[in-house]
């Protein structure tokens, strides 16, 4: 099956860019998300990008695809304390079987 | 439009007992979804619905029941509850499942956080 990995821990400071980055390993993936999960609260839908873009840009976020190498990153600029927070890759096959989850990255930040 | 709903937040189990987490949308959904997120683990699919009448098995279904009777409600039974169900409960839905279009994005509840003693 699907398989999603990203990294447990980013930190950076306040005001740098983030970059949080993904990789997958089923090139039929359709559409590829980043989930937002603040500390006791749901998923928080972020953004999505669909497999045949290589780019998109919204605001702060920027969405990365290399389908070559079936990466995906996600930059946020100027991060701010409110952007602490797990940031999910999740994949989406085609299909009812629902989405494959990364581990989720948590964003740590310092001041 | 109050999105996807689940009750309860919290709720705690001694082993065996059963309960029903419950999930609503009423966003007119045909997809709907349970998944479970575990620590060190990210979310895993248990059950899932393609619409009224028709549900299928995940990835980790094992001493979970679902039913789908009507769009809105996907309700989650723990028959007989064990520790290795301590885990918060997410109850997701999306307008389609295989469109390949924008339209198969889920939204997701805020959770249920469940400890099983």
């Amino acid at each position: 099956g699907e398989d999603v990995e990203q990294s447990l821990f980013l930190s950076v400071r306040e005001g740098d860019s983030s970059v949080i980055n993904c990789t997958y390993t089923d090139s039929s993936s359709t559409y590829l998300y980043w989930y937002k999960q603040e500390p006791g609260a749901g998923l928080q839908l972020l953004t999505y990008i669909f497999s045949n873009m290589d780019m998109k840009q919204d605001q702060r976020l920027t969405v990365l695809l290399n389908k070559k190498d079936k990466h995906l990153s996600l930059r946020i600029a100027d991060t701010q304390t409110g952007d602490s927070a797990i940031y999910f890759c999740a994949v989406q096959g085609g299909g009812a079987d629902g989405l494959t989850f990364g581990k989720g990255t948590h964003l740590i930040i310092q001041p | 439009n109050a999105g996807v709903t689940q009750t309860p937040k919290f709720q705690v189990l001694k082993t065996g007992q059963s309960m029903t987490l419950q999930c609503a949308q009423d966003m007119n959904h045909e997809y709907m979804s349970w998944y479970r997120q575990d620590p060190g683990m990210g979310l895993r699919l248990i059950h899932y619905s393609v619409g009224a009448g028709i549900t299928d098995q995940g990835e980790v279904p094992n001493g979970y029941n679902v039913s789908r009777s009507t769009t809105e409600d996907f309700p989650l039974r723990l028959l007989s509850a064990a520790p290795s169900q301590t885990s918060v409960y997410f109850c997701a839905s999306s307008y389609s499942w295989e469109s390949g279009g924008p339209t198969d994005t889920q939204y997701f509840g805020p959770g249920t956080r469940l400890t099983v003693l």
